[in-house]
């Protein structure tokens, strides 16, 4: 059945450093993929989404790339900033129902 | 923006009891909503999607019997845990569909079964 993995974390960076949480996918056909966050205390908000193949999904300076080559949509931030801590769930669409890799926490240090 | 409120965010029952968590869409309607469960260090599992005016529909693996949904108003979804025990224990959260806003997620609920 269709599955989403992506890295493991915690995932522990200094502020402005380069980001990458790796996401790739198993499933037929092209859903859409998202990536969602979860701050502290806080229910999951959607950060972005692609809906197509070579789409790119961007939003508060993240980015994410639809790539079906690679059944890959990697999460990536040029600078992060301490308030980026949270932790990041990809996710696809299959009808009307998401599935969710496991999650990556972040952790970003002042 | 679109919110949904989930309550409660924190449970403490004792084996064999019951609870009951709401999950309301606060400024739109929702036909579909849907109850996930996450354990320590895995994804987000969907439970159930939970239909207005009709019967929940299951994921496989899912008891119906110990998780009753509930999708009596086009703004409130209940699950309830019926006689919980300490394998219940876990992290729930719901989701309402918002049309083309797609989907709005709760706070979660921290089950504890004592």
């Amino acid at each position: 059945g269709d599955s989403v993995t992506q890295m493991e974390g915690p995932v522990t960076l200094s502020e402005e450093a380069f980001l990458t949480i790796n996401c790739t996918y198993t499933a037929t056909g092209y859903p859409s993929l998202f990536w969602y966050v979860q701050y502290p205390g806080e229910g999951l908000q959607l950060l972005l989404k692609a809906t197509k193949a070579d789409d790119k999904g961007s939003n508060k300076g993240f980015e994410a790339t639809y790539r079906k080559e690679t059944t890959s949509f990697h999460l990536e931030k040029g600078s992060v900033q301490v308030s980026d801590s949270a932790v990041y769930f990809c996710a696809l669409q299959r009808d009307d129902k998401i599935i969710f890799g496991k999650g990556t926490r972040l952790h970003i240090l002042p | 923006g679109a919110v949904v409120s989930q309550h409660p965010s924190r449970v403490i029952c004792k084996s064999g009891t019951s609870v009951k968590i709401e999950c309301r869409s606060l400024d739109f309607q929702a036909t579909t909503m849907f109850w996930y469960r996450q354990f320590p260090k895995q994804s987000l599992m969907l439970m159930a999607t939970s239909n207005e005016g009709s019967k929940a529909t299951y994921e496989q693996g899912v008891e119906k019997d110990k998780f009753l949904i509930n999708h009596a108003s086009l703004t409130l979804s209940t699950l309830t845990v019926t006689s919980a025990h300490p394998e219940d224990s876990s992290f729930y959260i719901c989701s309402a569909y918002n049309g083309g806003n797609g989907y709005t997620f709760g706070s979660g609920t921290r089950l504890t079964v004592v």
